[in-house]
C-alpha cells in the first residue's frame, strides 16, 4: 500500500463550526506533514510530524491545531476559521524526517469557509 | 535558505524527450536536489531525487551540473499525462530543519 488517504474531500465550514481533516497512511512512515495550498500557488508547509512529536510548526494560527494519535493517522482540527483559509489541504509522509526520504502525497481536502 | 530558479512555462510534443532546467546557484555542499510535480487537481508526486550524481528511475532522469549550481529534469518521451507543474527544490542535509519549500514551478504543456 503506496497510499496516503485524506478524508473528507470537500469541506463546507462556518466561520464558528469545528471540523477536523484527517489523513492515514499504511506504509510505515514516521515522518507526517501538513501544507496548505491557495489557487494557482504552491503549496504551502504548515505542520511536520516525526515519530508522533510535532517537529515544525511554520508559525500557523492557533485556529489550525495539528494531532498525531499514532504513527499513521494524522489529524488537522478546525476552529473559527476565516473566509481566507479556503484552500487545498495537503497530507504528506516521507519514511522519515530528512533531507533524502520522498514525500508521498495525498489528493487533499478542498475546504470552503463560508 | 537556497533559491531555486525555473522557467515559468515550457511546451513539448508527445513522444518527445522534454529537459527541464533548474538554477541553483546558492546550493550548499549537503542539500539535495529534488523533483516534484503536480497534475491538474492532484497533490504533489515525486518524481526524483539526487545529491551530485546524475540519477535515473523509471520516471525520470535527473542531470547534475559538476559544479552542482544547475540541474536538469528529463523526461525521456513525453505523454499527455506529463503535463503538469514541475517543482525543483532544495533540502539542506544536515541540522533538522528539512522543508519542502515549493517556488512557482515550470508549467509543463504537452502537445497531442
Amino acid at each position: 500500500d503506496t497510499e496516503v488517504t485524506q478524508t473528507p474531500k470537500h469541506l463546507v465550514m462556518g466561520m464558528t463550526n469545528k471540523k477536523s481533516l484527517k489523513c492515514e497512511q499504511h506504509m510505515g512512515h514516521r515522518a507526517m506533514y501538513w501544507y496548505k495550498q491557495k489557487a494557482k500557488k504552491p503549496p504551502e508547509l504548515m505542520f511536520v510530524y516525526s515519530y508522533e512529536k510535532l517537529s515544525i510548526n511554520e508559525s500557523v494560527p492557533s485556529r489550525f491545531s495539528p494531532e498525531c494519535p499514532n504513527s499513521s493517522l494524522l489529524n488537522l482540527h478546525l476552529h473559527a476559521l476565516q473566509p481566507e483559509d479556503s484552500a487545498l489541504y495537503l497530507c504528506a509522509s516521507s519514511q522519515h524526517y530528512s533531507s533524502y526520504n520522498e514525500q508521498f502525497f495525498g489528493p487533499g481536502t478542498r475546504l470552503t469557509v463560508l | 535558505d537556497a533559491k531555486t530558479t525555473q522557467p515559468n512555462s515550457m511546451e513539448s510534443n508527445e513522444e518527445e524527450p522534454v529537459h527541464l532546467p533548474c538554477n541553483h546557484s546558492t546550493i550548499s555542499g549537503t542539500d539535495y536536489i529534488h523533483w516534484y510535480r503536480q497534475l491538474p487537481s492532484q497533490g504533489p508526486e515525486y518524481v526524483i531525487h539526487g545529491l551530485t550524481s546524475n540519477v535515473n528511475n523509471r520516471m525520470a532522469s535527473l542531470a547534475i551540473a559538476e559544479d552542482r549550481k544547475s540541474s536538469t529534469l528529463i523526461l525521456h518521451r513525453a505523454t499527455l499525462r506529463d503535463a503538469a507543474v514541475y517543482y525543483c527544490i532544495l533540502m539542506k542535509g544536515g541540522g533538522s530543519n528539512y522543508k519542502l519549500t515549493f517556488g512557482k514551478g515550470t508549467l509543463l504543456t504537452v502537445n497531442p
